[in-house]
């Protein structure tokens, strides 16, 4: 049975500095992994998908990484800012379509 | 904006009572996923449909139904409601592709109190 962490499991820093959130998971076949952002009491939102054959992912101030052979990924945020703070969990793929979760990790960006 | 739109918002039950929630699925999209997520807690797997039918199932009762409908919206259907059905449910809907894997996208989720 998949069973994902997410360290640490709460963040609170400074706006301005360069985040790297950790997500570790016990099944290594897996497919691809998609990391999301949850603002409070809101949905869930996509922020990169890696795909099982790529290493990394890039979108703007955002760098994801995969190791499926340890079991890990890693989300790197940039230069942070306080529009950042929320809820970021990272879901590797079980099958195509099944998204097997972590409880996240809470960070809070001050000014 | 995903264009996944579930509905109601919030909604307040006793136990014992019967809901039904609703997701519109983002366009072109053919699979939709339910999710529920407790409070501090990571989104957990109900079930998906596939064209109209379950494609997979997680460790819930059967009191949890679902329905895919032709234009590929969903309802999931909660019977005997418990307490800790108390939760954040979450639509992903997303375009099944025979070859690796699709991007789920999510709505902003039904919030269902049982008292």
């Amino acid at each position: 049975k998949q069973e994902v962490t997410q360290i640490p499991a709460a963040l609170s820093v400074p706006e301005g500095e360069n985040l790297v959130l950790n997500c570790s998971f016990t099944d290594s076949a897996i497919y691809n992994l998609q990391w999301f952002r949850q603002d409070p009491g809101k949905g869930l939102t996509s922020l990169l998908l890696i795909q099982s054959s790529q290493r990394e992912q890039t979108s703007g101030r955002l760098n994801a990484s995969l190791d499926k052979s340890s079991g890990r990924s890693t989300l790197y945020i940039a230069a942070s800012q306080p529009g950042d703070s929320a809820t970021y969990l990272c879901a590797p793929f079980e099958g195509t379509d099944k998204l097997i979760f972590g409880t996240g990790t809470r960070l809070q960006v001050f000014p | 904006e995903t264009g996944v739109t579930q509905s109601p918002t919030h909604l307040i039950k006793t136990r014992g009572q019967q809901v039904t929630l609703r997701c519109s699925s983002q366009s072109g999209h053919n699979t939709v996923s339910w999710y529920q997520q407790a409070l501090g807690q990571g989104p957990q797997f109900i079930f998906q449909y596939y064209r109209e039918e379950e494609n997979g199932r997680g460790n819930f009762p059967p009191r949890f139904s679902g329905l895919q409908f032709p234009n590929y919206s969903s309802e999931l259907n909660v019977n005997a409601l418990e307490l800790d059905d108390s939760a954040l449910y979450l639509c992903a809907s997303s375009l099944f592709k025979r070859e690796g894997t699709n991007i789920q996208y999510f709505g902003a989720g039904t919030r269902l109190s049982v008292l």
